[in-house]
């Protein structure tokens, strides 16, 4: 079993709709929790950064981490065409200078199309 | 800011060779870190240097190596290239991380491909 799942889509839905993307892990050790849009054959982009449990909303995007489940989520409202790209989540268990620590554990993306 | 820049673009190397890659981190930040993006395999850990030292390398042989300069820039080096390190190779960079820990900003990349 991978350390974090995520569904890899593919998602289409159509310019406009509420999108719900999700993973799962099993490390309860992981505290931060990232996500990143990745365009074809570009590097990844950093969308949201949340630590520990909670919300986080930043525009159209909101961030949810819900530890006790080991689940997190990023909702994107009001989808545009310009969304479409593979969205990965991402984590990590601590910031100490040494070790796996700041070592970035990636779900294998999910690939969403929003459709005009 | 400029951001996370990466050198080469494309690179094209044959069996045996070997491959050298550059990242210039974002300024200010002192962590460096490497990711292969491998089709199929999704993105890996490979290396972490931080104030020139190299703090942590993923599950990847000892012909993967790197080294961190006093400017806080890196170098990714692949010895004996093989056909399966045809890859997209990423460069991340952080700060000192704060009480809410840090963040990673990455690269565009470097596509090594191995014939």
């Amino acid at each position: 079993q991978k350390e974090v799942e995520q569904d890899p889509g593919p998602l289409s839905v159509p310019e406009g709709a509420i999108v719900s993307l999700n993973c799962t892990y099993s490390n309860s050790a992981f505290q931060y929790f990232m996500w990143y849009r990745q365009y074809s054959r570009k590097g990844p982009e950093l969308l949201m950064y949340t630590y520990s449990s909670g919300n986080k909303e930043d525009g159209r995007f909101t961030a949810q981490v819900d530890k006790s489940s080991k689940y997190i989520s990023l909702f994107i409202r009001d989808s545009q065409p310009s969304d479409s790209a593979t969205y990965l989540c991402a984590m990590s268990s601590s910031v100490i200078s040494s070790g796996s620590a700041r070592q970035l554990t990636f779900g294998s993306g999910t690939q969403l199309t929003v459709l005009p | 800011e400029a951001g996370v820049t990466q050198s080469p673009t494309h690179l094209i190397k044959t069996r045996g060779q070997q491959a050298t890659l550059r990242c210039s981190p974002i300024s200010g930040h002192t962590s460096v870190y490497w990711y292969q993006q491998a089709l199929g395999l999704g993105l890996q850990f490979l290396l972490w240097y931080d104030e020139g030292e190299e703090r942590n390398r993923g599950n990847f042989p000892p012909r993967f190596s790197g080294r961190q300069f006093p400017n806080y820039s890196s170098e990714l080096n692949v010895n004996a290239l093989e056909l399966e390190d045809s890859a997209l190779y990423l460069c991340a960079s952080s700060s000192r991380p704060d009480s809410e820990g840090y963040e990673q900003y990455f690269g565009p990349g470097t596509r090594l491909t191995v014939t």
